[in-house]
């Protein structure tokens, strides 16, 4: 079982490059979100996303764009790297229920000189 | 707006005990649902156990068990006889009916079960 798919696992950009970051889930789950995780904040929504054509905010959006012309698929860019997105990213999926739990990917660690 | 609390930044406990872990919350949602979720070294999330704002009964998953306790808005997870394999930073989360069922996260506790 595939879950949730992320790529790539690592990267690393320089400031003001753009990049990508993909996210596939093969569950036909209707949510999906991406959180960044630094050290002693846990972690924080970026975007997401309750289903196809449908995205809106979360906690700190700023600086990263996202699409959702897929159920399955949800990719987050990064419009102009800066030092400070330097962040392990985690793409989530969901059944759109109160009671269900987000499957997780594995991460992207992504690092910006 | 929805909150959550994790007091305990770090945590150890002998091999076979028990330990609990302190999460609480704050939420205007008249319906949501919090979770538990395990981060071993190797970086995954892990899914352990889900308690509903109307449940009657505490969760138990196993060795995972929630004490919840709804007027004090605490959600605890208690984990017993702790083995080495337990060793991770385990994050509370909540999702509430009023907010798109987003879902916020505490800030983590690391747990490390000596032996």
């Amino acid at each position: 079982n595939a879950g949730v798919t992320q790529t790539p696992k690592f990267q690393v950009l320089k400031t003001g490059q753009s990049m990508t970051l993909q996210c596939a889930q093969d569950m036909n789950h209707e949510y999906m979100s991406w959180y960044r995780q630094d050290p002693g904040m846990g972690l924080r929504l970026i975007h997401y996303s309750v289903g196809a054509g449908i995205t809106d905010q979360g906690e700190v959006p700023n600086g990263y764009n996202v699409s959702r012309s897929t159920t399955e698929d949800f990719p987050l860019r990064l419009l102009s790297a800066a030092p400070s997105q330097t962040s392990v990213y985690f793409c989530a999926s969901a059944r759109d229920r109160l009671n269900q739990p987000q499957h997780f990917g594995d991460g992207t660690r992504l690092s910006i000189l | 707006a929805q909150k959550i609390t994790q007091t305990q930044p770090g945590m150890f406990v002998q091999e076979k005990e028990a330990v609990t872990l302190d999460c609480t919350y704050d939420t205007s949602d008249p319906s949501y649902g919090l979770f538990w979720y395990k981060q071993p070294s190797s970086g995954e999330m892990i899914f352990l156990i889900y308690q509903g704002s109307y449940d009657q009964q505490n969760a138990t998953e196993g060795r995972y068990s929630l004490n919840f306790q709804k007027a004090r808005k605490s959600a605890n997870l208690v984990i017993s006889a702790s083995q080495l394999g337990d060793s991770a930073m385990y994050f509370c989360a909540m999702r509430g009916d009023s907010n798109d069922y987003k879902l916020s996260f505490g800030a983590g506790t690391t747990v490390t079960v000596r032996a």
